[in-house]
């Protein structure tokens, strides 16, 4: 089955400084990587996603960049804000009804 | 957007009693829902695949008995924790799918059980 293996698991940051956090996955067959925040006593949100047949994607201030070659993919969140501190998990899957196979979680503390 | 409800969002029990958590799709019919229950700063563990009309998957080392998942609808699952021990304490999230062909899973808000 598909392992998926995040890093690092903590992170802080200063404010407005970049964050990075970086994933691998197993599964050849894996084609769609969705990243989720989860605060405190919460469900994890959606974030950004990307599609194996992309490269890269952008939302404001979050990017995902993806190495399908080398099976692994990033989320890179610039201008960092207290706001963004959380708990970030990366994902796997083959999409459709397929269970999803998440990373360990990476805790990100921004520093104001 | 896909909205999932979870509800409760905290409950209290005692050892030996029964809990039935709801997970609802407002806005969509969702024919796959999934079950994860996650420990204190763990990740999300996949317990089930709640299925619409037929029996749940569960995952290995879950107990099917225990952990008691009905799909009676295409927007509602519950889950029954059966005879609750301490150590069924944790955080329970529902997810599902908004729709066929749609990758993104949207997930509710989760249930803290506390089983005393």
């Amino acid at each position: 089955g598909e392992n998926v293996e995040q890093h690092p698991s903590t992170l802080s940051v200063q404010e407005g400084d970049s964050a990075v956090i970086k994933c691998t996955y197993s599964d050849s067959a894996s084609n769609y990587f969705p990243w989720y925040k989860q605060e405190l006593g919460k469900g994890p949100q959606l974030i950004i996603d990307i599609r194996s047949n992309v490269g890269e994607k952008k939302d404001q201030r979050i990017a995902v960049t993806l190495n399908k070659t080398a099976k692994h993919f990033s989320l890179h969140i610039t201008e960092t804000q207290p706001e963004d501190s959380a708990v970030y998990f990366c994902a796997a899957t083959s999409g459709g009804y397929q269970k999803v196979t998440f990373g360990t979680g990476t805790k990100l503390q921004v520093i104001p | 957007g896909a909205v999932v409800s979870q509800h409760p969002s905290r409950v209290i029990c005692k050892s030996g009693t029964s809990v039935k958590i709801e997970c609802r799709s407002l806005d969509f019919q969702a024919t796959t829902m999934f079950w994860y229950r996650q420990f204190p700063k763990k990740s999300l563990m996949l317990m089930a695949t709640s299925n619409e009309g037929s029996k749940a998957t569960y995952e290995q080392g879950v107990e099917k008995d225990k952990f008691l998942i009905n799909h009676a609808s295409l927007t509602l699952s519950t889950l029954t924790v059966t005879s609750a021990h301490p150590e069924d304490s944790s955080f329970y999230i529902c997810s599902a799918i908004p729709g066929q062909g749609v990758y993104g899973y949207t997930f509710g808000s989760g249930t803290r059980l506390t089983v005393v």
